[in-house]
């Protein structure tokens, strides 16, 4: 069975530095990676994902990922955060086909402080 | 993309009491399913419903407390059923982007329904 493993369950940072947040997972098939954030008191919004090609994904509000199929790794990263950054970063997978649902990781809380 | 509306958004609930939760897409998807997340935990796969069949759910949980139907291609509704105080969540509906757009393979969900069970 497909897991997720995040592996900082919080992740503190000063604002304007830079921040990665850390995810492994464990598939022997071909699999779709996704980060997702959820602000406090809101739904999930899709940061980026990973389908296939490229290794390095960029999504939106500065976030990229970089997928590496031998570390079976999908780590996301910014360059420089901010302090609207702060909230709770899923990573989840599914296999590489329609109809199936979504395996997530127990997230990680990114907190942003000046 | 998907627009998905829940209600309702939240509610307090009674021990041993049931709460209907509906959700409503703004466009015709084969499948959709139906997330648990507990208080500052992730989230759980609680099923998935196909329209036209019965729903399938994973390991944990059962028809008989989280009945669902999906009478549909845009709605589904999930019935938390004899609730306790465990069962304080938010639940969350989520659907999959249609084929043939850049979305497909996303999901999207709704905003949740946070529920409290007292």
């Amino acid at each position: 069975a497909q897991s997720v493993t995040q592996l900082d369950s919080q992740v503190p940072v000063f604002e304007e530095a830079p921040v990665e947040l850390r995810c492994n997972y464990s598939s022997s098939v071909s699999v779709y990676l996704f980060w997702y954030v959820q602000y406090p008191n809101q739904g999930l919004q899709l940061l980026l994902k990973y389908l296939s090609g490229s290794t390095l994904v960029k999504g939106i509000n500065g976030f990229e990922a970089e997928f590496n199929k031998s570390q079976t790794s999908f780590h996301l990263r910014k360059p420089s955060v901010h302090i609207s950054d702060t909230a709770e970063y899923f990573c989840a997978v599914t296999p590489g086909q329609a109809g199936t649902a979504l395996i997530f990781g127990k997230g990680t809380t990114l907190s942003v402080s000046s | 993309s998907a627009v998905i509306s829940q209600k309702p958004s939240r509610d307090i609930c009674q021990r041993g009491t049931s709460l209907t939760i509906q959700c409503q897409v703004d466009s015709q998807v084969t499948m959709m399913f139906w997330y648990r997340q507990q208080p500052g935990q992730s989230l759980t796969l609680i099923a998935t419903a196909n329209q036209g069949s019965e729903a399938t759910y994973e390991s944990g949980f059962v028809i008989d407390k989280f009945p669902i139907s999906r009478p549909n291609l845009t709605f589904s509704t999930l019935t938390v059923s004899n609730m306790s105080p465990e069962d304080s969540s938010i639940y969350l509906c989520s659907v999959e982007g249609p084929r043939g757009v850049p979305s497909y393979n996303e999901q999207f969900f709704g905003p949740g329904t946070r529920l409290t069970v007292l």
